[in-house]
């Protein structure tokens, strides 16, 4: 059971340039998550999405989008990388939301370095 | 706004037992967990409490006070893997989880 994977686990850009990360559940978890981690902070919600077709912003979502066309792959995408924008992404879904617990299962993680 | 603390860093011994704090200042609460983070992996979730009181799980422990806005974590019988970042998150009113930085325990022989 392969739980959440994400893709690529290791990426250097360019400012500038745009990229695709790839998240993939095979929990069939109707909520997803992307997260940003930078040290001294907590985890930062960048967009999630409850369900097949829907995305919502989170807490810094500016210079990211996403999508979520199948159930199982929640994609997140930086169409002009900043320097800022270094940091560990953490895709993460979870069964149920808003009054059930919703304990969140965490992919590996992709380091991102923009240059 | 809202906020979450928690000791940047603590040691503890091998074997020993070593409590973690959580205070939250957060619009509203509906839960707290305790999540897992050892260097360069994922979270991993540990505790979920609702309700003030203790819920133990083996050698870990979490413990909520809903009108202090505290929750520790305990870990027992330490050790040496057991070395690892430890996540504080609250859900708040809109059911959102406001995160803390996280406490990196360092376990010694």
């Amino acid at each position: 059971n392969a739980g959440v994977t994400q893709t690529p686990k290791f990426r250097v850009l360019k400012t500038g340039q745009s990229m695709t990360l790839l998240c993939a559940q095979d929990m069939n978890h109707e909520y997803m998550y992307w997260y940003r981690q930078d040290p001294g902070m907590g985890l930062r919600l960048i967009h999630y999405s409850v369900g097949e077709g829907t995305t919502a912003k989170g807490e810094v979502p500016d210079g990211y989008n996403v999508s979520r066309l199948k159930k199982q792959n929640f994609l997140l995408g930086l169409e002009s990388a900043a320097p800022s924008q270094t940091s560990v992404y953490f895709c993460a879904s979870s069964y149920s939301a808003g009054q059930a617990t919703g304990e969140l299962f965490f992919g590996e993680g992709s380091r991102l370095t923009v240059l | 706004g809202q906020n979450i603390d928690q000791p940047t860093e603590m040691t503890a011994t091998e074997g020993a037992i070593v409590q973690i704090n959580c205070t939250y200042q957060t619009s509203g609460f509906n839960g707290l967990f305790w999540y897992q983070q050892h260097a360069g992996e994922a979270p991993t979730f540990l505790s979920y409490n609702v309700l003030d009181g203790l819920e133990e799980k083996g050698r870990f422990s979490s413990f909520l006070s809903r009108s202090k806005g505290y929750s520790y974590l305990l870990l027992k019988e330490l050790q040496m893997k057991d070395s690892a970042s430890y996540l504080c998150a609250v859900k708040d009113s809109n059911y959102q989880l406001i995160w803390g930085a996280g406490t990196k325990l360092i376990i010694k022989p």
